[in-house]
């Protein structure tokens, strides 16, 4: 079946440690997404992707980095200057961005929740 | 993209039909109307979308106002299982940013 892989499901990392998610996605979609929520609150778009090997800032970006190296993957790392980032992380991907309004519908994966510890 | 505005909970008898509103009132031509729902600690999962005409699929229908500035998403007969948060978001051609606002938490009582 055609979907969204993200892993780890839980991940502890000490304070000041990088740590990367991953997100691969076997739907063949163009555009891809990060976003962070945190307890009781609505997604925050962190960085999304329109196409390899290119990426912008969403409205959380700082403390984070992506690459878009292979259409399939979009991994995210979250580095030791995002002063808050326990929170549940959650990938998505839609076909494109296209005139086709079903190319906007975005597919999410199961989410990676993060603990600093 | 515009912003849209939900009411922060809603309740609801099992059986009976769910309607959550959503504001747009910014919403431009080109905008279509997208409807997620979030069931505790998963992914969103999507619901339905629509332009200006009312949609119906096996999940839901949503019914778009005229003047396009608001828009209420209808769960027919509502299931214990329909309990979640739901979001409603615009989104145009080639927008690659989409913004989820904090969502209308529907609790489906027996």
């Amino acid at each position: 079946d055609g979907g969204i892989t993200q892993s780890p499901k839980y991940l502890f990392r000490k304070e000041g440690q990088n740590v990367t998610l991953s997100c691969e996605q076997n739907l063949n979609h163009d555009a891809m997404y990060w976003y962070r929520q945190d307890p009781g609150q609505g997604l925050r778009l962190i960085y999304y992707s329109q196409i390899v090997n290119d990426f912008q800032k969403g409205d959380i970006a700082e403390g984070y980095s992506v690459s878009r190296e292979k259409k399939e993957s979009f991994p995210l790392t979250v580095t030791s200057a995002q002063k808050n980032p326990t929170a549940f992380y959650l990938c998505a991907s839609s076909p494109g961005t296209g005139f086709d309004s079903g190319a906007n519908v975005l597919t999410f994966g199961a989410g990676s929740r993060l603990t600093v510890l | 993209d515009a912003k849209t505005t939900q009411p922060t909970s809603m309740d609801c008898a099992e059986g009976r039909a769910a309607n959550l509103p959503c504001n747009h009132s910014t919403i431009s031509g080109n905008e279509y109307v997208y409807w997620y729902r979030q069931i505790h600690s998963q992914g969103p999962q999507y619901i339905i979308h629509g332009l200006k005409n009312n949609e119906t699929n096996e999940m839901a229908s949503l019914i778009i106002t005229e003047d396009r500035k608001s828009s209420t998403l209808i769960l027919p007969h509502a299931t214990l299982r329909d309990t979640a948060v739901y979001y409603c978001i615009v989104r145009g051609f080639n927008a690659g940013k989409s913004t989820f606002g904090d969502g209308t938490t529907l609790t489906v009582k027996p």
